[in-house]
């Protein structure tokens, strides 16, 4: 199983050019998540899917704009980038958290730097 | 929604037990008390959950207080590879509406 899948690893972009952050699950969930985590902190959920077909804004949500494309791809777009959002990238998904034994699978994280 | 605190960091000697404290004083009668640890340069990871009981898996223990505003992480025999950033999280059971809210975490060093 390759649980969460994350493209591209490492990304530079200039001030003002854009990208999307691909996503990816093969676990079946309904639920999949954005966040991004700065140096030294927490991360913090940009924006959410909880099934197929709906998103909704997280805690820091300005300057990204999200596709659920289909239930198992989640895409993050940065439409103009800034140096502000350099930043680690994480995609998760989840199903039923609160049954014992399940709860979120993150990729392994896209490493964004804007100069 | 309900804040945890954690210490923000701790040190434990190799193959010994590791106890990684969580408090939550504002906790409500249904929200689950998640833990999640980050290793170095990869995403976090599913450590364990629970509500009011203890539980075991294989990974840890979590021990919750009776009146379950803290609980605890246990870390039977810690080893290198438990060198994390441990985060405690609360949860709401509201089904289809779960979002994980992430602190700082408590940084854990393991010394050989």
């Amino acid at each position: 199983n390759a649980g969460v899948t994350q493209t591209p690893k490492f990304q530079v972009l200039k001030t003002g050019q854009s990208m999307t952050l691909q996503c990816a699950q093969d676990m079946n969930h309904n639920s999949m998540y954005w966040y991004r985590q700065d140096p030294g902190m927490g991360l913090r959920l940009i924006y959410y899917s909880a099934s197929e077909g709906t998103t909704d804004k997280g805690e820091v949500p300005n300057g990204y704009n999200v596709s659920r494309l289909n239930k198992r791809e989640f895409s993050l777009r940065l439409e103009s980038a800034a140096p502000s959002q350099t930043s680690v990238y994480f995609c998760a998904s989840s199903e039923m958290l609160n049954l014992v034994g399940y709860g979120y699978t993150f990729g392994s994280g896209t490493r964004l730097t804007v100069v | 929604d309900a804040k945890t605190t954690q210490p923000n960091s701790m040190e434990s000697n190799e193959e010994e037990p590791v106890h990684l404290p969580c408090n939550h004083s504002t906790i409500s009668g249904t929200d689950y008390i998640h833990w999640y640890r980050q290793l170095p340069s990869q995403g976090p990871e599913y450590v364990i959950h629970g509500l009011t009981s203890n539980v075991n898996n294989r990974m840890a223990s979590l021990a919750i207080a009776e009146d379950r505003k803290s609980s605890t992480l246990i870390l039977h025999r810690a080893t290198l590879r438990d060198a994390a950033v441990y985060y405690c999280i609360l949860l709401s059971s509201n089904f289809g509406n779960e979002k994980l809210t992430f602190g700082t975490g408590t940084r854990l060093t393991i010394i050989p």
